[in-house]
């Protein structure tokens, strides 16, 4: 079955650049979409956007200018960058893949999770 | 961005129980609504999507219903696994954005 797991720094400062790597296993990469979304006490849940597996992005306009999604089918990972993080970023960061509909249509429907990444922004 | 609010944002149930919560959108979302569970230190777990489809895996005892702006996620026979939070989430527009999350509890 397939799994997604998250790997990156758990404690940061503030000014810094988060780099989170999701790791895919037990199925393809290609023909979905796959997100980054992240969830705090104080916000909810977020989603901060996501990637085709031949490359195109959609970011939250809240935090574009900070965030890039990156690809690498080849290794059956993506990955966030954000950039210049303060303490609103401390969160559990998921990546997730989202279901397709019709001819390869975003859905947003998310169907598979990784089990989240601990991140603090801390001085 | 489209708001999603659900209420109530918490309620008392008793296993057996028949639960109704309910989401909102800001705008016209027509069915791209989705419905997800999480349990306490454990990512969410897609439930519904597009409004009334059931994931694979899911219990027959959950389903959605609606369209538009008004959306409701029905537990027919509350289990003593269910309890937990519930969020709706749409994504006809981005940014995606889901609603603040409904608490059953006993």
């Amino acid at each position: 079955q397939v799994q997604l797991q998250e790997s990156g720094p758990g404690l940061m400062k503030p000014s810094e650049t988060l780099s989170l790597t999701c790791t895919v296993s037990g199925g393809p990469i290609g023909s979905y979409y796959w997100s980054w979304i992240r969830q705090s006490p104080g916000k909810g849940l977020e989603w901060i956007g996501y990637i085709y597996y031949l490359g195109t992005t959609n970011y939250n306009p809240s935090l574009k200018g900070r965030v890039t999604i990156s690809v690498d089918s080849s290794r059956k990972q993506f990955s966030l960058e954000l950039n210049s993080v303060t303490a609103a970023d401390t969160a559990v960061y998921y990546c997730a893949r989202s279901r397709v509909f019709g001819s390869g249509s975003y859905s947003g429907a998310f169907d598979i999770w990784g089990r989240g990444a601990m991140v603090t922004v801390s001085s | 961005d489209i708001q999603m609010t659900q209420s109530p944002s918490s309620l008392s149930a008793s296993v057996g129980d028949r639960v109704t919560i309910t989401c909102r959108a800001s705008q016209n979302i027509d069915n791209f609504l989705h419905w997800y569970q999480q349990k306490p230190g454990q990512a969410p777990k897609l439930l519904i999507y597009f409004a009334s489809d059931l994931q694979s895996g899911v219990p027959s005892r959950f389903s959605g219903s609606g369209s538009g702006t008004v959306f409701t996620l029905l537990i027919s026979s509350l289990h003593p696994d269910d309890f937990a939070t519930y969020f709706c989430q749409q994504s006809i527009d981005s940014p995606n954005t889901f609603g603040g999350g409904t608490t059953v509890q006993l």
